[in-house]
């Protein structure tokens, strides 16, 4: 099992930049969480996807970030415009059974985005 | 309040010591408990999972006092290799909520 893939695996970008990040989550598993983790507020959810459909996404901060997961192999989270209090590490995790929440979660090596 | 609250440490122990930690969670109706550890620059990995009886994987013990709304994590006999950065996670429904994280550093 290849296990959860986000790309890129780093990304540096100026401030006011689109940024895109990528999830494959493990395959049969159906669903799909996006978290940010910084120093100061630690591992953040900000999106949680069931059956490829956007469940919660209340811990989007803002307007400038959009999440979409077309269908059950791929997910994307978007930042536009970028701004420096943006930069993180953003951790894609997937879980194999709705609703099982003992089931563990299993993530991606995240992506560490740094805005200029 | 936060959801899931730790001390964050660091805890500096030497090898073969017992270095034992909490973790606060704010929501009495949670469900379920877990131990994540996650090494530097890498991604969290399940430790164990918490039951309410306490349980046991090795040199780690993990307990969950309900009454109290903690849990705790006790690893003994210490290695290098124990040494990391233990994020304690609650469940409310699907969404998993994770502690800012514990370090401990065990040193030769």
């Amino acid at each position: 099992d290849a296990g959860v893939i986000q790309s890129p695996r780093h990304e540096v970008t100026e401030m006011g930049q689109e940024v895109t990040l990528r999830c494959k989550p493990i395959s049969g598993h159906n669903s799909l969480f996006w978290y940010r983790q910084t120093m100061m507020r630690g591992l953040e959810l900000l999106i949680y996807f069931n059956n490829n459909v956007p469940i919660d996404d209340s811990g989007m901060p803002e307007d400038r970030f959009s999440a979409k997961m077309p269908n059950a192999s791929f997910s994307t989270l978007k930042i536009q415009p970028s701004e420096p209090r943006d930069s993180a590490v953003y951790f894609c995790a997937s879980r194999p059974k709705t609703g099982w929440v003992n089931e563990k979660l299993f993530f991606g090596s995240g992506t560490q985005l740094s805005v200029l | 309040r936060k959801e899931v609250e730790q001390d964050p440490g660091p805890f500096n122990v030497p090898e073969g010591a017992t270095v034992a930690f909490n973790c606060t969670y704010s929501n009495s109706a949670s469900q379920s408990f877990f131990w994540y550890r996650q090494d530097c620059r890498k991604e969290p990995k399940l430790l164990m999972s918490v039951y309410s009886s306490g349980n046991e994987d090795g040199r780690f013990t993990a307990q969950l006092n309900r009454a109290s709304q903690y849990i705790s994590l006790l690893i003994r006999d210490s290695k290098l290799s124990d040494s990391a950065t233990y994020l304690c996670a609650v469940t409310n429904d699907y969404k998993l909520s994770f502690g800012a994280g514990t370090t401990v550093t065990v040193r030769a």
